[in-house]
């Protein structure tokens, strides 16, 4: 199976601040990535497909790159919705493997 | 506008049985392939199940793979997951997800808990 490893498994930022999460699959998995965000007591929202596609309706702060096997989430300005859990998961092959979280937390 | 809505969720014993619904609306059912994903308390998500739109190709993880069944029925709109032979590691809230790239759309989950 296709392991992804998440980090870090948590960060403290500011209201207005740069942070990157990265996620790195343990083999090729060419673009096929998703990044999701995650609230208390609700269900996972999609953000990022095919690794860089921002979703429909997401804001344009966030945004997704990847090189070889290494991918990143980035939000350029972070705002006081964001902080949340957010996951990656890649759908290349079976299992659909989810990366271990990142909770985004207030500084 | 596509909704996703589980239902079926409950306290179970070990190795009891439970068969969880999604009611689909808002969107071609018949077109997409769904997933079952699951996340116990406190943890991260995990993938559990796949079907393609025709129910030709399914696939499911290694820790449900024999015990759980997934299923759907196009002219209902629904999707099923069957689950049998219940272990208390599989205590979790049970979302249904439309695949696309991903999973762009998701119910808001079933919990189901199971103990003695």
């Amino acid at each position: 199976a296709i392991q992804l490893t998440q980090s870090p498994s948590s960060l403290s930022a500011s209201v207005g601040d740069r942070i990157t999460i990265a996620c790195r699959a343990s083999q090729g998995i060419s673009s096929a990535l998703a990044w999701y965000q995650q609230k208390p007591g609700q269900a996972p929202k999609l953000l990022i497909y095919d690794a860089s596609r921002l979703q429909t309706g997401v804001p344009s702060r966030f945004s997704g790159s990847y090189s070889g096997t290494d991918f990143t989430l980035t939000i350029s300005s972070l705002q006081p919705e964001d902080f949340a859990a957010y996951y990656c998961q890649q759908f290349n092959g079976y299992p659909f493997t989810f990366g271990g979280g990142t909770n985004v937390e207030i500084k | 506008e596509v909704q996703l809505v589980e239902s079926g969720g409950g306290l179970f014993k070990p190795g009891g049985s439970l068969r969880l619904s999604c009611a689909a609306s808002g969107f071609t059912f018949s077109a997409y392939s769904m997933n079952w994903v699951r996340q116990a308390p406190g943890k991260g998500l995990e993938w559990v199940s796949f079907v393609s739109a025709s129910s030709s190709h399914i696939y499911y993880s290694d820790s449900v793979r024999g015990r759980f069944t997934i299923s759907r029925d196009n002219a209902k709109n629904s999707l099923f997951l069957q689950m049998n032979s219940l272990r208390v590691e599989d205590t979790a809230v049970y979302y249904c997800a439309r695949h696309f790239s991903g999973s762009d759309y998701w119910g808001h989950g079933t919990l189901v808990t199971v103990s003695s």
